[in-house]
């Protein structure tokens, strides 16, 4: 069954410095890969997405990922830091091999504050 | 174009009770997803929709049920309510496009939030 884990539950970054999120997926064949982000009392909103095309993937907002397959990984990163980045942000795997299983399968979230 | 929408906004029921949840999808995605989001339980998939039928149930008991109508609206149900059903009920849709079946981003709506007391 395919998986994704989210390394720190929160995190803390200075207006202005780099944002690194990290995800790590586990599958049998190379997934589909999602990051989203909730603000407060809100539904979630796509940043980006991997579908095996390029693996750097570039997103709204100004965040990127990228896909390395070596070390399972997906991690999130935005060069500096906004006030408006604050929010909570999920990491997301779709099972392509799996024929009809179109679920998302959520990481637990990390919760990103930003330092004024 | 107009964003997935959910109604309502709250919901406030009793033990025991049944709860009707309802969503919108974008125009034109016929695939309608819901998901739980519970405090400390994080985003579980809960079912998927497509043309009419449910395709796929996460783990969850029989009494989370739902359906979808011919203008790809959707319903969820929850019959005997219990605290722990208290959370915000997500909805999602997408467009299935044929031959790029998988990897379809899913537009989520704002949520309704399910308050069991």
């Amino acid at each position: 069954a395919q998986s994704v884990t989210q390394l720190g539950s929160h995190v803390s970054v200075s207006e202005g410095a780099l944002v690194l999120l990290r995800c790590n997926y586990s599958s049998s064949v190379p997934p589909y890969l999602f990051w989203y982000v909730q603000y407060p009392n809100q539904g979630l909103q796509l940043l980006l997405k991997y579908t095996s095309a390029a693996t750097l993937v570039k997103g709204i907002n100004g965040f990127e990922a990228e896909f390395k397959k070596s070390e399972t990984s997906f991690h999130l990163t935005k060069p500096s830091a906004h006030m408006s980045d604050a929010a909570e942000y999920f990491c997301a795997v779709s099972d392509r091999a799996n024929f009809g299983n179109e679920k998302l399968t959520f990481g637990t979230g990390t919760r990103l504050t930003i330092i004024p | 174009e107009a964003g997935v929408t959910q109604s309502p906004t709250h919901l406030i029921k009793t033990r025991g009770q049944q709860a009707t949840l309802r969503c919108s999808p974008i125009s034109g995605h016929t695939s309608v997803y819901w998901y739980q989001q519970a405090l400390g339980l994080g985003l579980q998939f809960l079912l998927w929709y497509d043309e009419g039928e449910e395709r796929n149930r996460g783990n969850f008991p029989p009494r989370f049920s739902g359906r979808q109508f011919p203008n790809y609206s959707s319903e969820l149900n929850v019959n005997a309510l219990e605290l722990e059903d208290s959370a915000l009920y997500l909805c999602a849709s997408s467009k299935i496009i044929p031959g790029q079946g998988r990897g379809n981003e899913q537009f989520f709506g704002p949520g309704t939030r399910l308050t069991v007391l």
